[in-house]
């Protein structure tokens, strides 16, 4: 079974600027989690998906945006790129979207640079 | 305000010893507790996981005890490895939270051979 599939890997964009990063789940999963990871702050939730309604959501400004297909992939955007907002992107999959809470299974993460 | 605050920061071990990293949290709606394994380049992957209805929980090399008075949880490898040399982190989430873990900062682990 194919893992949680992160695209792209890499991204080097510049403030200001807008970026889009992609997550396919593991099949069947139907609950989508995103993160950031920095060194600093850590891994930190931004939001998670289920049924392509957002349920949850972290302590981070308007300009992180999400949102989940019909196929249970999502996709996250973060417009007006700041330096801060360096770091690396993960997406995480569930099994049972309606529990309460289950296993968690990370992708590779997109690393996102802004210069 | 940190909700799960890990320790060590860093760990060397010899092998074939073992290595605990500890975990605690504040908030006593927390129901699920995860450990994550994390390698250079990688995500994070799940390693073990416990619940607070149970005080210990073991998988292979393994183990999670779990002290609910205290509000602290920690991991136990046991005949630590140098493959096992990685950053783990212990998580914290709630019931109906769906899946918003709150993650410690973290522990490098470095298992000399």
């Amino acid at each position: 079974k194919a893992g949680v599939t992160q695209t792209p890997r890499y991204l080097i964009k510049t403030r200001g600027q807008q970026v889009t990063l992609s997550c396919s789940p593991i099949s069947g999963h139907r609950s989508v989690s995103w993160y950031q990871q920095t060194p600093g702050q850590g891994l930190q939730f931004l939001f998670e998906y289920f049924s392509e309604t957002q349920r949850n959501k972290g302590n981070f400004p308007g300009r992180f945006s999400g949102r989940q297909f019909s196929n249970s992939r999502s996709e996250m955007n973060v417009s007006t790129l700041e330096l801060g907002d360096s770091a690396l992107y993960l997406c995480a999959s569930s099994p049972i979207g309606q529990a309460p809470n289950t296993e968690a299974f990370f992708g590779q993460g997109t690393r996102l640079t802004v210069v | 305000q940190q909700q799960v605050k890990q320790s060590p920061q860093s760990l060397i071990v010899q092998k074939g010893g073992i290595s605990i990293i500890n975990c605690a949290y504040e908030n006593t709606a927390f129901d699920y507790f995860p450990w994550y394994q994390q390698f250079p380049g990688k995500g994070p992957a799940l390693l073990i996981a416990i619940r607070p209805d149970v005080s210990e929980k073991k998988e292979g090399r393994f183990t999670i005890s779990f002290n609910k008075s205290a509000k602290q949880f920690s991991l136990h490898i046991m005949d630590s490895q140098p493959g096992d040399s990685a950053t783990y982190f212990c998580a914290a989430s709630k019931l109906g939270n769906f899946n918003k873990f709150y993650f410690g900062s973290g522990t490098k682990l470095n298992v000399k051979p």
